[in-house]
């Protein structure tokens, strides 16, 4: 059974960090694309970021780019996104998803994790 | 940037009828359109992609047509479960990214 679980969530300042993972069990990691997608409190989904299955192309939206930074590690099974400089408009709830691609490209989400809440607020 | 519209945003249907959602993209994404339900605290399901294809483990009573702009969803014979809200996505341009619908809920009349 394909799983994915998010962790590293919180409440964060204005201007601070929090690392997010999301660890993958029941499916190959490395054989897929992975990404991040955002949804604020009571809004729409939003994708943020996407890498490669080998990490070789990272793509990030243009309201994340320069201060989020997905990462992956295969060995681990584990997906990661950096997030730096957090906004108040980066409150949301954060889910991991799998593409059905190797390739780093627009591609459907064939599964979820649960979701992690990042809180940006002072 | 591709914009992808949902009408209507809310639709609301008796169960054991018939629920027709649309959703429209500002340019052709040729058949790279996507579906997905989520209920309240829940991750979103793919539901539909390629426009037509029905996901693993999804029921007959869903079904997706178009293609270009314009794309329906259709859930014939709704059941209680089928009460949600539901987003279409399209993945045909990079960049910037793949881009979401705003959603449509479809609640109980």
């Amino acid at each position: 059974e394909v799983q994915l679980v998010e962790s590293g969530g919180g409440l964060v300042k204005p201007g601070g960090s929090l690392r997010l993972s999301c660890a993958a069990s029941g499916f190959t990691l490395s054989a897929f694309s992975m990404n991040w997608v955002r949804q604020a409190p009571g809004r729409g989904l939003e994708w943020v970021s996407s890498i490669s299955s080998g990490s070789s192309y990272m793509y990030s939206a243009d309201s994340v780019k320069g201060r989020f930074t997905i990462s992956r590690d295969n060995a681990k099974n584990s997906l990661y996104l950096q997030m730096n400089s957090l906004r108040a408009e980066d409150t949301a709830v954060y889910y991991c998803a799998r593409a059905d691609v190797a390739a780093a490209i627009p591609y459907y989400f064939d599964y979820w994790g649960q979701g992690t809440l990042v809180t940006v607020s002072s | 940037e591709i914009v992808m519209t949902q009408s209507p945003a809310t639709l609301s249907v008796s169960p054991g009828e018939r629920a027709t959602l649309s959703c429209r993209a500002s340019q052709s994404v040729s058949s790279n359109l996507a579906w997905y339900q989520q209920k309240p605290g829940q991750a979103p399901r793919l539901l539909i992609y390629g426009a037509s294809t029905r996901a693993t483990g999804i029921p007959a009573r869903f079904s997706g047509s178009g293609s270009g702009t314009e794309f329906t969803l259709t859930i014939n014979s709704l059941q209680s479960e089928d009460f949600a809200v539901y987003y279409c996505q399209q993945y045909n341009n990079w960049p910037p990214g793949t881009t979401f619908g705003p959603g449509a809920k479809v609640d109980i009349k």
